[in-house]
Order: C-alpha cells, then structure tokens, then sequence
C-alpha cells in the first residue's frame, strides 16, 4: 500500500527555522517525484515545487523560489520541505503529494498534511 | 505560467442530479510528448486533496464510475452523473504539462 506520512503540526514564532517531513512507503521512493502543496486557511491549493528522488532534480514555481527549500533523503525514503525564516503569512496547511511524472502527469497520493502556524 | 480557470466556483445540486465544473486553461496542455496533463482532484471538508482523474479522462483506482472528465486543448469538463451525499467538498483541476504545475481555484459542490 502506497503511503506518505508527514510530520506533526507546528507552532512556531516568526523568524524562526522549521525543516518538515514527508515519509513514503510501498513503493519504490527513487522512482518517482514529491511535491509540496500549500493551502492556507480557507482557500485552494497552490504548487510550491517538486523533487525527483532518483537524482534530485528539483523545481521550484517562482512565488516559492528562495522562500522554501525542497530536500530529500532518499536512504530513509523522506522528502522536506524548509524556511530558513518563517513570517506570519507561511500560516497554512501543507500537503505533499507523490507526482507521477512523464507518461502520467498527476499527484496520485496525497500525505495527510502539516498545519504549521506562525504566530507571535 | 498557465492559468487555471474553474466555473463555477460553486454549485449546489440536488441528490441524484447532474452536475459539471468547467477548467479552462491559459494555453493548450498538449504536451510535447503528445499527451494532456490535467487532472481532476476533490478535497472533502478536513480532508487531504484526492486524485478523481487523470490525463483529461481516466479514472483513478477507486473512482466511482459515476465520475467522468472530458475536454482537449484548453478547455476540460469533470461531470457527476448523479450526486450523492458523500460528493460534497471542493473540486480542483490541476495542469502537469508544463512547470510550475498549476491548480484551479476550486469549485464547492453542496447539496441544494
């Protein structure tokens, strides 16, 4: 059975560091791609990027690009998702998502999300 | 950057009615390698998204054959033949044609 579990919800203050996780299992991780999917509250769903866990290709959309930093270590199947400093307005719940790739093209399986909140 | 347009954003329907959401993209998702790739996604009340279609009209493994999707080019349609009560939540159509990968605005089916 395909599965992607992700860290805890977090509460943080802004300006600090926060690294979360995305662990896969049944299937072979290296063969596909992880994406990271915000939603904040009370709205849709927006794509942050991808990584490919066979060499770590990685693709960022330019509304996250050197704001998040996407990371994986394929020996313990995990993928992250990073912010070096967060604000107020990275409060959202994030989803990953395993992403098919060429030949398919769609996010078939989904983690149950981390709700990260940034508050003073 | 393509952009994903849904109508409507909301649509309530009786149980056991039709009902249909349009996707309309900014340019064609005909990729080079000659296939479409949009998807249809739902998302129910406090749940993660969940993959309904994919490549314009295949059913994903679980899907009810209620479900079916349809379009070429730029224009899409995700149908429900008839509503049932657990359909209820958010639909979203999603593009993996070209990067950064992009999602409509959802759609909110409720029940009338």
């Amino acid at each position: 059975e395909v599965r992607l579990v992700q860290s805890g919800a977090e509460v943080k203050k802004p300006g600090e560091s926060l690294k979360i996780s995305c662990k896969g299992s049944g299937y072979s991780f290296t063969s596909y791609w992880i994406a990271w999917v915000r939603q904040m509250p009370g709205k849709g769903l927006e794509w942050m990027g991808v990584i490919y866990l066979g060499d770590s290709d990685t693709r960022y959309s330019p509304s996250f690009q050197g704001q998040v930093t996407i990371s994986a270590d394929k020996s313990i199947s995990t993928a992250y998702l990073q912010w070096s400093s967060l604000k107020a307005s990275d409060t959202a719940m994030y989803y990953c998502a395993r992403f098919r790739g060429t030949y398919l093209g769609d996010f078939d399986y989904w983690g149950q999300g981390t709700l990260v909140t940034v508050s003073s | 950057d393509i952009v994903m347009t849904q109508t409507p954003l909301s649509s309530p329907v009786s149980l056991g009615q039709p009902a249909s959401i349009s996707c309309r993209s900014s340019q064609s998702l005909v990729h080079s390698d000659g296939n479409t790739y949009l998807s249809w996604l739902q998302q129910r009340p406090g749940q993660p998204p969940r993959l309904l279609i994919y490549k314009i009209s295949n059913r994903f493994s679980g899907v009810p054959d209620r479900f079916s999707g349809s379009g070429a080019g730029t224009d899409f349609t995700l149908k429900i033949t008839r509503v049932e009560a657990e359909d209820v939540g958010v639909y979203y159509c999603m593009q993996a044609t070209q990067y950064p990968h992009s999602f409509g605005q959802g759609t909110k089916l409720e029940i009338k």
